[in-house]
């Protein structure tokens, strides 16, 4: 069965600071995808990030990097000089890839406060 | 543009009433989910449709029941078996192995 961990529950920042985000991941397959959504106070889930797990380059994104761990089933997330904007939970999941639609499991999610 | 719809958005009920809520999508995707979500829990499964006719339960399905009759719409009724319905609703869908998950915006259902 697959499984995501999200240990840190809250983080609070102050407004430039740099956050990163974990997420430790299970899966018994081989190929599969990873991913991270963030969800603004309205509710949606915004994508963020897919990787596939036969690609473990480093990922930046403007302020944003991911940084892909295989050896340690780990996918983190830094935010870099966060903004205010940044406030929000952002869930890491999983999908495993033998299925034609495998179902994403999410982490239980960090809530990220950044204060001005 | 292409998306899911889910509605209402806002959703009261009273307890032991059945309700249905709604998912439309017109991006041609073959699966669609739908997660329940409550503060502190992340996204649970509760069912999933890789093709039409044919849905399979996911980790939480007790007390929902959904049908897919038709590949653009997957409704999700709560039914009055669910102990504790009160919770943000989200449906989503796929297009395959490769593909990415496009997600609605989201129904709250609160029991009163």
């Amino acid at each position: 069965a697959q499984k995501v961990t999200q240990a840190q529950t809250e983080i609070s920042v102050v407004e430039k600071e740099d956050v990163t985000l974990d997420c430790v991941y299970e899966t018994r397959d081989t190929t599969y995808y990873l991913f991270w959504y963030k969800q603004p106070p309205s509710g949606e889930l915004v994508f963020l990030i897919r990787r596939n797990s036969f690609d473990e380059q480093n990922e930046i994104s403007g302020r944003y990097s991911w940084n892909f761990q295989k050896s340690t089933s780990s996918f983190n997330f830094t935010i870099t000089a966060s903004q205010v904007v940044d406030s929000a939970v952002y869930f890491c999941a999983l999908s495993e890839a033998a299925g034609a639609n495998s179902k994403l499991t999410f982490g239980k999610g960090i809530t990220l406060s950044v204060r001005p | 543009d292409g998306g899911i719809t889910q509605s209402p958005k806002y959703l009261f009920r009273k307890e032991g009433q059945n309700v249905t809520l709604s998912c439309e999508q017109n991006l041609n995707h073959d699966a669609m989910y739908w997660y329940r979500q409550d503060p502190g829990q992340g996204l649970r499964l509760i069912y999933y449709s890789q093709i039409v006719n044919d849905f399979q339960k996911g980790d939480i399905a007790e007390g929902y029941s959904v049908s897919r009759e038709k590949k653009e719409s997957f409704p999700l009724t709560v039914t009055s078996a669910q102990k504790n319905p009160t919770a943000f609703y989200l449906c989503a869908s796929s297009i395959g192995r490769r593909g990415g998950y496009t997600f609605g915006s989201g129904t709250r259902l609160t029991v009163v």
